[in-house]
C-alpha cells in the first residue's frame, strides 16, 4: 500500500475485554513503532520493532499490553483486561531503517473502553 | 516527566500572518528534532526536521530555528493559510535510539 494502514479505525469495547489492534506498515520498512495519543496530547511511545523482535518496549504501561510482529511486517497490539483509562488513539508508524529514518504514521485506531 | 515542552497550546492567526510555535527540551542527548502536522482524524505527518549542527532550516513557508545552548527550537509558518489550520507537534529523538518524544501540541487556527 501507499502508506501505513491500521485496522479497525474505531473500536468500542467494554471494561475487562480483550482487544487487538492491527498495523500494516509501508512495504519494505523494517522498523515499526506503536504510540498512544490521549485526547489533546502528543503521542507517547509504547514499543518499537526492528524486524520481528521488540527492540524497545520501555513505553508499554503495564503487562496488560503486548505487541507482536511475527513475520517482520504486520504487527498486532494486544490489550488484555481493558480499562477505561486505555481509551485513546493508538498510532502505528514505520520507517525504512531503524536509526535516523523518518517515521510515517498511520491514521490510528480510536479505542473507547466503556 | 515531560522532556519536550511546547507552547502555546493554541494560537489564532490571520491569513497571511506568521505562526510561531516554541519547544524546549531537557535531554542533551537528543539530536534530531522533527515537526509533525496533524489534521483531525489523521495521523501525524512529518513537516520539517533539523539536526543541531545547523541553526536554521527552511522549506517553503516553514522554518525551524534551533538554539542548542538554550535547548530550544521553534517553528515559523510564514504567510499562514487556512489550510495550515491543524495541530502541530514538535518532537525529539536520539540518533542511537528510535523513539520520538513529542511535545504536547499546538492547535493553530488560521482565519481567512
Amino acid at each position: 500500500g501507499a502508506g501505513v494502514s491500521q485496522t479497525p479505525s474505531n473500536k468500542v469495547t467494554e471494561k475487562g475485554k480483550y482487544v487487538e489492534l492491527r498495523c500494516d506498515p509501508i512495504s519494505g520498512h523494517t522498523a515499526l513503532y506503536w504510540y498512544r495519543q490521549s485526547l489533546g496530547q502528543g503521542p507517547e511511545f509504547l514499543i518499537y520493532f526492528q524486524g520481528t523482535g521488540a527492540a524497545d518496549d520501555s513505553g508499554l504501561p503495564n503487562d496488560r499490553f503486548f505487541a507482536v510482529r511475527p513475520e517482520g511486517s504486520v504487527s498486532t497490539l494486544k490489550i488484555q483486561r481493558t480499562e477505561r483509562g486505555d481509551s485513546a488513539v493508538y498510532l502505528c508508524a514505520s520507517s525504512l531503517r531503524s536509526q535516523g529514518g523518518t517515521q510515517y504514521f498511520g491514521p490510528g485506531t480510536r479505542l473507547l473502553v466503556l | 516527566q515531560q522532556q519536550v515542552k511546547q507552547s502555546p497550546q493554541s494560537l489564532i492567526v490571520q491569513k497571511g500572518g506568521i505562526s510561531i510555535i516554541n519547544c524546549a527540551y531537557e535531554n542533551t542527548a537528543f539530536d534530531y528534532f522533527p515537526w509533525y502536522q496533524q489534521f483531525p482524524g489523521k495521523g501525524p505527518a512529518l513537516l520539517i526536521a533539523i539536526r543541531p549542527d545547523v541553526s536554521e532550516k527552511k522549506e517553503g513557508r516553514f522554518t525551524i530555528s534551533f538554539n542548542k545552548s538554550a535547548k530550544q527550537f521553534s517553528l515559523h509558518i510564514m504567510d499562514s493559510q487556512p489550510g495550515d489550520s491543524a495541530t502541530y507537534f514538535c518532537a525529539a529523538n536520539k540518533a542511537a535510539g528510535n523513539k520520538l518524544t513529542f511535545g504536547g501540541g499546538t492547535r493553530v487556527l488560521v482565519k481567512p
